[in-house]
């Protein structure tokens, strides 16, 4: 069975600039939520969603936005990004909310 | 404001050692401890304690809650050079549906 993929695996961007990020779940798993982690640090949570509806929402401007689709793959958005949105985010998914989470491997952004 | 702490930050032992890492958190509503080891980049799942005083273990892996210390410890013996990893420490409160993570203890196992 495929585990959590996400796409790109890497990403340059110019700060100002907008990115997507993309998470598919493992085949069953309803819930997909989204941490930052910066070098050096733990994750940290920025979004949750569970069929297809927010759940929770982390200490994030509104510059980060998500989405979830009826498939429950995700999307993360952020906008006119900055230097420190620099990061590994990762996504995880679980079968329902409050159940054990299993992480991709991440897209790492750098924003120059 | 919740935290999670763990230590020590990092640390570099040979094959063979045995190894102990801690973790101490402050959260409002506690449900359950979890433990992580992220070896490049998507963090994997170790153990989850919600009972004080019951060890769980898996292999070399040993881990136990302490809630009256507001701690937990990772045990890991007989180390060898695939346990060198990031391992995270997350508090999980009722209510909430997310996981606060500390900083990570690096682990390097040298031959």
């Amino acid at each position: 069975d495929a585990g959590v993929t996400q796409s790109p695996t890497h990403l340059i961007k110019t700060r100002g600039q907008q990115v997507t990020l993309r998470c598919s779940p493992i085949s069953g798993h309803k819930s997909v939520s989204w941490y930052q982690q910066v070098l050096g640090q733990g994750p940290q949570f920025i979004f949750q969603y569970y069929e297809k509806e927010e759940r929770g929402r982390g200490n994030f401007p509104d510059r980060f936005s998500a989405r979830q689709f009826p498939n429950y793959s995700s999307e993360l958005n952020v906008n006119a990004l900055l230097l420190g949105d620099s990061a590994l985010y990762l996504c995880a998914s679980s079968l329902a909310i409050r159940e054990k989470l299993f992480f991709g491997s991440g897209t790492q952004l750098s924003v120059l | 404001e919740d935290k999670v702490v763990q230590s020590p930050l990092s640390l570099v032992v040979h094959e063979g050692d045995t190894v102990t890492l801690n973790c101490s958190y402050e959260v409002t509503n506690f449900r359950s401890l979890l433990w992580y080891k992220q070896e490049k980049k998507a963090p994997t799942f170790l153990f989850m304690l919600t009972s004080s005083g019951i060890e769980k273990k898996s292999g070399r892996l040993s881990s136990i809650l302490d809630k009256k210390e507001l701690s937990s410890i990772l045990n890991i013996t007989a180390t060898q050079t695939g346990d060198s990893a990031i391992y995270l420490c997350a508090v999980e409160r009722a209510g909430a549906n997310n996981l606060f993570f500390g900083t990570g203890t690096r682990l390097t196992v040298i031959p």
